[in-house]
């Protein structure tokens, strides 16, 4: 069984679009996150939610969008995508609060690898 | 800020020899975690070791061995007896300590070992 899972696994579009990118998480983990990898291979993180709630937020542009309808999943969304948005895009969950073991360690998908045109 | 440094952007080495991947890191926190995650071709983000800050001992996984240094802020990976299988992008990773809470990773730039046959 897939613990953390993320559709298009590849995504490819054209400058000026708009885009989604679905996580899904079935550990029962209360907190998800957002990491890009850049061309270089360096991640970083972008956003992380809380039970639905928005607990990190680093120094994104405005154009991306996350968007968490229950604890399980965590989208994201781009709009207007640059050349720059091309990158591998990682979702992540974890346990960060009571309520469950409490765990540091975060657990990866796959990635879905965003081509912009 | 915490910042991660992995000096090393490329090793290689021979199947059933022994390497060491360097990491160095700074912060002002006490308490907080260290992680070593592999990345192979197939992209997905695989935690091969931690350690807590907290722990003198230093963390082994089977093959796998760290070699924690806390005053000099050093976190090394020996993989001992390497498998082709090892071939991959490795990352030293940080996170601060939390009861509770979403915490970031923050990810060196990587080392992409090569173990050749």
């Amino acid at each position: 069984d897939t613990a953390v899972s993320q559709t298009p696994k590849y995504l490819v579009t054209q400058m000026g679009n708009d885009k989604s990118i679905k996580c899904e998480q079935n550990l029962g983990h209360d907190t998800m996150y957002w990491y890009k990898q850049d061309s270089k291979k360096f991640l970083k993180i972008m956003f992380s939610y809380n039970n639905k709630e928005l607990i990190i937020n680093e120094t994104v542009p405005n154009r991306f969008s996350p968007k968490s309808p229950d604890k399980a999943h965590l989208n994201l969304h781009i709009n207007s995508l640059e050349l720059g948005d091309s990158a591998v895009y990682f979702c992540a969950s974890s346990q960060a609060h009571s309520g469950g073991p409490v765990s540091y360690e975060q657990y990866f998908g796959p990635g879905t690898r965003l081509t912009v045109t | 800020a915490q910042t991660v440094t992995q000096s090393q952007p490329e090793m290689s080495v021979q199947e059933a020899e022994t390497v060491t991947l360097s990491c160095t890191y700074d912060t002002s926190e006490n308490n907080y975690y260290l992680f070593w995650y592999k990345q192979p071709p197939s992209r997905q983000m695989i935690l091969v070791i931690r350690q807590e800050a907290y722990k003198q001992q230093n963390a082994t996984e089977n093959r796998f061995s760290v070699n924690f240094q806390k005053a000099a802020k050093s976190f090394s990976l020996k993989i001992s007896d390497s498998q082709l299988g090892d071939t991959a992008m490795y990352f030293c990773a940080f996170m601060k300590h939390r009861s509770q809470g979403a915490q970031k990773l923050v990810f060196g730039q990587g080392t992409r070992l090569t173990i050749n046959p």
